[in-house]
Formats: structure tokens, sequence, C-alpha cells
């Protein structure tokens, strides 16, 4: 079956620009995770949704980044204004309540 | 001091090896611990999952938690070269966001033919 899918693969952007990243869970799947993995680093967590509410917003690291879900599915991690150290593998994943995560192939961003 | 500490390697061993894999936590209150294994530019693919203390086993994977050292381990026999890939252990308690897992670096796995 379809996993979690991610969109861009791949994103260049200049300093200061803003970006979208997309993530499509798992159909059904009701909570749905943002994670960021930067060179020689672990997961580092950054928002948690529960259908289309976040009630754990605590890993974002500035008002820079926010992010939304619709439909209980898709969702949206923005980050305004880029920063070099924006620069890491951004990774969905998505569960049922008491299971497992399974993630998706993540979106590499390069901030130049 | 990060709450899950794994060290990076790089590890590198020959084809038909064991190596062993660990991490050490600080909150006594995780109870689920998983390994991931990630290939190069692939996200996280989950490995292994146990709940509280005591080993599984799957095939040439071992997993062992021990909590009252806070202490996790992953054993892999007969190494095979399509080993080669990061792994991940990470763990989460009931008490915290549901499911939100705490990460380990990560370490990275070279098996040689």
């Amino acid at each position: 079956g379809a996993g979690v899918s991610q969109s861009p693969s791949n994103k260049v952007t200049e300093k200061g620009k803003d970006v979208e990243l997309r993530c499509d869970p798992i159909s059904g799947h009701t909570a749905l995770y943002w994670y960021r993995q930067s060179l020689g680093q672990g997961l580092e967590f950054l928002i948690y949704f529960q259908g289309n509410s976040a009630p754990d917003k605590s890993g974002l690291p500035s008002d820079r980044f926010s992010a939304e879900r619709t439909g209980g599915s898709v969702s949206t991690l923005t980050i305004q204004r880029t920063q070099q150290e924006d620069s890491a593998v951004y990774l969905c994943a998505s569960n049922s309540q008491g299971e497992t995560q399974y993630f998706g192939p993540g979106t590499r961003l390069l901030v130049l | 001091q990060k709450e899950v500490e794994q060290d990076p390697g790089p590890l590198s061993v020959p084809e038909g090896a064991i190596v062993s894999l660990n991490c050490t936590y600080s909150n006594s209150a995780f109870q689920y611990f998983m390994w991931y294994r990630q290939y190069s530019r692939k996200g996280p693919e989950l490995l292994m999952y146990t709940y509280s203390s005591g080993n599984k086993e799957d095939g040439r994977f071992t997993a062992q938690v021990d909590k009252s050292s806070k202490y996790i381990s992953l054993f892999i026999r007969d190494s095979q070269p399509s080993d080669s890939a990061t792994y991940l252990c990470a763990m989460y308690s009931r008490g915290s966001t549901l499911g939100r897992l705490y990460f380990g670096r990560g370490t990275q796995l070279t098996v040689w033919p």
C-alpha cells in the first residue's frame, strides 16, 4: 500500500526566502509528526498533529516555523525567512493511536 | 545532557561479524523502545520494537532493553553488506505527547564483503 509521501524531495533556496514542505500521511492515520535531521544528528522533534490540531508545538525552533494540517490528512511545514542553519532533512511520520510511526523519505532543504 | 545518547560511529565490520549497537538514556519514564534503520537518502524504517525490559529476537536481529541500567542494545548476527545503514534508537513514554519519539544520533554501520 501507499506509504508516507513528501514533496519536494529536494529544495534549494536562497537565504531569506520562504519555503513550504508537504507531507501526505498514510490514509487513515490520525497522528502526524514532523522531525528535522541535521547532518550527523539524530531526529529532532518539531511538531505533532492529532487530526487537524497541534497539541504539541514545543519543538518548533523559532517563530519562523509554522505548520498546519487540513482535512486530517495533508500537512504543510512552512519556514519563513530561511536561514542557513535551517538546512537539514525534514521528515514526516504518521501513525494511528498506539501504533509505530511510519516515515516518509524526507525533504532535503539547502539554504544558500 | 541529551535524553538519548548514541555513539555515532562510524562502525566498520567484515561480512559475517556480530554487530552490537547501543544507546543509553536518562528518562526513567521511557517504556517503549525502537530501532530504526535508515539507508542513505531514505527515511527511517522500523526494525525492532520492544516494550519495557527484556529481549526480542527477529531473524538475525536481537533487541535488548535493560531499564535498570537505562541501556538498550541491538545485535546483528551474521551481518551482511545489505545491513550497511545508519541505525537509530528511539524511545517514548506514555506520559509524553502520545508517540512523540526521542532519538539517538544514529550509528553509521558499514559491512564490507
